[in-house]
C-alpha cells in the first residue's frame, strides 16, 4: 500500500512560473524525502526534511512540512523546461530507510 | 564512481516463467532495496538487505525473493510469473539502514510478462 497521496496527480504550466506540489501521509514519521524521475527510469533524491523542521531549501526547491496536519509540500521556483518529471514524496513508514512512496505528481514545465 | 547499476534494462517473460535480476550497488554501500514501480504509480517497497541479511519485506507473495552476496551485489527473483508482475523493478543502495539517509537508485529493469 501507499502511504502518501499527492497532489495535484498532474501539473503544466509555463517556463519561470513556479510550480507547487503536495503531499500527505498517515503515519507518524522520523523523516520525510522527495525524489524526481524522469521518463519512468531511477529516481534521484532531491532533498530530505526531517519532522522537528518546519521548512527547507535547496536552490530553486523550497519544501515544507506539517507534521500535525501530516502533509509537506515541494515549491519549485522559476521552473525550467529541464524540471519536467514526476517528483514522489516518500516517508519512513516501515522504519529505517525502507520507504514508502506516494503516487507522484507529473509535472509538465512547457518552455 | 560508477553509480547502481541493474541489469538487464528490459526483459520479456510469459506467465508461469521464472526472472532474475541483478543489481550492483555504489561501491561502499552495504545496503541494497528493490522497489516494485507499476506504471502511473509510486515505487511500492519489495525488500531490503543489508550485510546480506533480510532486514525488511514489503507486502509481496513468497512468490518473490532475493539475496545478498559478500560483494553486496543482490539478486531479485520472482517464480511463476503472473501478468501482474509486469512493473519497474528498482534498485537502491545505501550506506546503511539509518532513516535519514538517502537512496541512490538505479535506471530499473522493465519486465514485461506477456
Amino acid at each position: 500500500s501507499q502511504q502518501g497521496e499527492e497532489d495535484p496527480q498532474a501539473l503544466s504550466i509555463q517556463e519561470g512560473e513556479n510550480a507547487t506540489m503536495n503531499c500527505s501521509y498517515k503515519t507518524s514519521i522520523n523523516n520525510l524525502q522527495w525524489y524526481r524521475q524522469n521518463s519512468g527510469r531511477g529516481l534521484v533524491h532531491l532533498i530530505l526534511i526531517r519532522s522537528n523542521e518546519r521548512e527547507k531549501h535547496s536552490g530553486r526547491l523550497r519544501v515544507t512540512l506539517d507534521t500535525s496536519k501530516k502533509s509537506s509540500s515541494l515549491l519549485i521556483t522559476a521552473s525550467r523546461a529541464a524540471d519536467t518529471a514526476s517528483y514522489f514524496c516518500a516517508t519512513d513508514e516501515n522504519a529505517g530507510n525502507m520507504l514508502t512512496f506516494g503516487g507522484g505528481t507529473r509535472l509538465m514545465v512547457k518552455p | 564512481d560508477a553509480g547502481v547499476t541493474q541489469s538487464p534494462t528490459h526483459l520479456i517473460k510469459t506467465r508461469g516463467q521464472h526472472v532474475t535480476l541483478r543489481c550492483s550497488p555504489i561501491s561502499g554501500h552495504k545496503s541494497v532495496s528493490w522497489y516494485q514501480q507499476v506504471l502511473g504509480q509510486g515505487p511500492q517497497f519489495i525488500f531490503q538487505y543489508y550485510e546480506k541479511e533480510e532486514r525488511g519485506r514489503g507486502n509481496f507473495p513468497d512468490r518473490f525473493s532475493a539475496r545478498q552476496f559478500p560483494n553486496y551485489s543482490s539478486e531479485l527473483n520472482v517464480n511463476a510469473l503472473l501478468l501482474g508482475d509486469s512493473a519497474l523493478y528498482l534498485c537502491a543502495s545505501s550506506l546503511g539502514l539509518l532513516t535519514n539517509e538517502k537512496l541512490f537508485f538505479g535506471s530499473g529493469t522493465q519486465l514485461s510478462v506477456l
